[in-house]
């Protein structure tokens, strides 16, 4: 079955503008977390979306926000584009909530992320 | 405290070393402990998980969970240059550990 898709895969933007990415998830998923990945902070979670609901969050500003549609794929959107934000934006699908892993046996796949530049 | 804490390495081995990667984590209610493998400029896959406390072994790879520690660990052995990624644990809710980055040199 097809993968977690994200799109694009590579963006350059310019300090103060604002961006989108697109996080399709596996067919049947109704979870999508997305995080951002750099070399000094590591993987770190910004929020989850699961049935169209936001379930979970990070500790990231507001300028940070998401959301999901019906048919699961979900967006994320970063205003007001700061030099830091540069990083890898990755998206992560599954069935199961994620307020529900630890305790049960579920596995969440990641997409092959979107590199986002900011200059 | 944050919630997971990995060294972030790097780690740098020669072919066929065993590998020790480590993570501690602080929610005691977690079940299920996973290991994700992470290739450069690619998205992290599972690697391995394991339920509770105890050693699971998959291959070469043998996980390994703590809890009244609140510890897990990674061997890899007989490590092969293909081993080389960044190995993040996720201790329960998919809040990782910030990764190793693992050279096995040839």
């Amino acid at each position: 079955k097809a993968g977690v898709t994200q799109t694009p895969r590579y963006l350059i933007k310019t300090r103060g503008q604002q961006v989108t990415l697109s996080c399709s998830p596996i067919s049947g998923h109704r979870s999508v977390s997305w995080y951002q990945q750099t070399p000094g902070q590591g993987l770190q979670f910004l929020f989850e979306y699961f049935s169209e609901t936001q379930r979970n969050k990070g500790n990231f500003p507001g300028r940070f926000s998401g959301r999901q549609f019906s048919n699961s794929r979900s967006e994320m959107n970063v205003s007001t584009l700061e030099l830091g934000d540069s990083a890898l934006y990755l998206c992560a699908s599954s069935f199961q909530s994620l307020g529900v892993f630890g305790t049960v046996n579920t596995e969440a796949f990641f997409g092959q992320g979107t590199r986002l530049t900011v200059v | 405290q944050k919630e997971v804490e990995q060294d972030p390495g790097p780690l740098s081995v020669p072919e066929g070393a065993i590998v020790s990667l480590n993570c501690t984590y602080s929610n005691s209610a977690f079940q299920y402990f996973m290991w994700y493998r992470q290739y450069s400029r690619k998205g992290p896959e599972l690697l391995m998980y394991t339920y509770s406390s105890g050693n699971k072994e998959d291959g070469r790879f043998t996980a390994q969970v703590d809890k009244s520690s609140k510890y897990i660990s990674l061997f890899i052995r007989d490590s092969q240059p293909s081993d080389s990624a960044t190995y993040l644990c996720a201790p329960g809710d998919m809040r990782f550990g910030a990764g190793t980055r693992l050279t096995v040199k040839p």
